[in-house]
């Protein structure tokens, strides 16, 4: 069975102010997917970034940064100088075991305040 | 170029009465999947297709759910009896195939009263 762990329900801070949101995974494949999405207050998800378990390469994509650590089963996300446009609730997710379907966690709300 | 659309955004039915929930995908989007989220949850998965097959519906909670994709494009999710419990966003979703990623459409939220 796999499982994706967000411990942080909710995190507060101020603009320019970097955040890091945690998410650990659990599953006993070799070969799996990581993906973050986000969900501002209008509801849709937005695909973020997906990560094979084959490439533990860190990536960088502007203001956003991933660190994908297989020894600690961690694929945790940075924001750096954040924007209350920030602000969305951020979901982690796993596909593995040969199969499609999305296994979420139970997400982060960020909030981003002047 | 379009996303995923779903109809109607927002739905109210009473208990017992049936109801269902559109989906159109990405064009040439093989893969389609329904989710549903409860409030303050992460989304989980419903059913599957590829094409018109429907792969797997592990994730349907109970007999009164149903869905189809018989042209292999739209889709529909058929909840028959609504209860209380039903209540939730239902997302869809559409890749190119798996397990890349999925685009989700703005979801259908449904009261149950």
């Amino acid at each position: 069975a796999q499982k994706v762990t967000q411990a942080q329900t909710e995190i507060s801070v101020v603009e320019k102010e970097d955040v890091t949101l945690d998410c650990v995974y659990e599953t006993r494949d070799t070969t799996y997917y990581l993906f973050w999405y986000k969900q501002p207050p209008s509801g849709e998800l937005v695909f973020l970034i997906r990560r094979n378990s084959f490439d533990e390469q860190n990536e960088i994509s502007g203001r956003y940064s991933w660190n994908f650590q297989k020894s600690t089963s961690s694929f945790n996300f940075t924001i750096t100088a954040s924007q209350v446009v920030d602000s969305a609730v951020y979901f982690c997710a796993l596909v593995a075991g040969g199969g499609n379907k999305l296994t979420f966690g139970t997400g982060t709300q960020l909030k981003v305040e002047l | 170029g379009a996303g995923v659309s779903q109809s109607p955004r927002y739905k109210v039915a009473k208990r017992g009465q049936d109801v269902a929930l559109r989906c159109d995908p990405i064009s040439g989007h093989v893969s389609l999947f329904w989710y549903q989220q409860a409030l303050g949850q992460g989304p989980e998965f419903l059913t599957y297709f590829q094409n018109e097959a429907q792969l797997d519906k592990s994730g349907l909670p109970s007999d009164r759910f149903f869905a189809e994709r018989p042209e292999g494009s739209v889709s529909t999710l058929k909840i028959q009896r609504t209860q209380q419990e039903d209540s939730a966003v239902y997302l869809c979703a559409s890749s190119l195939g798996s397990p890349v990623e999925q685009y989700f459409g703005p979801g259908t939220r449904l009261t149950v009263t």
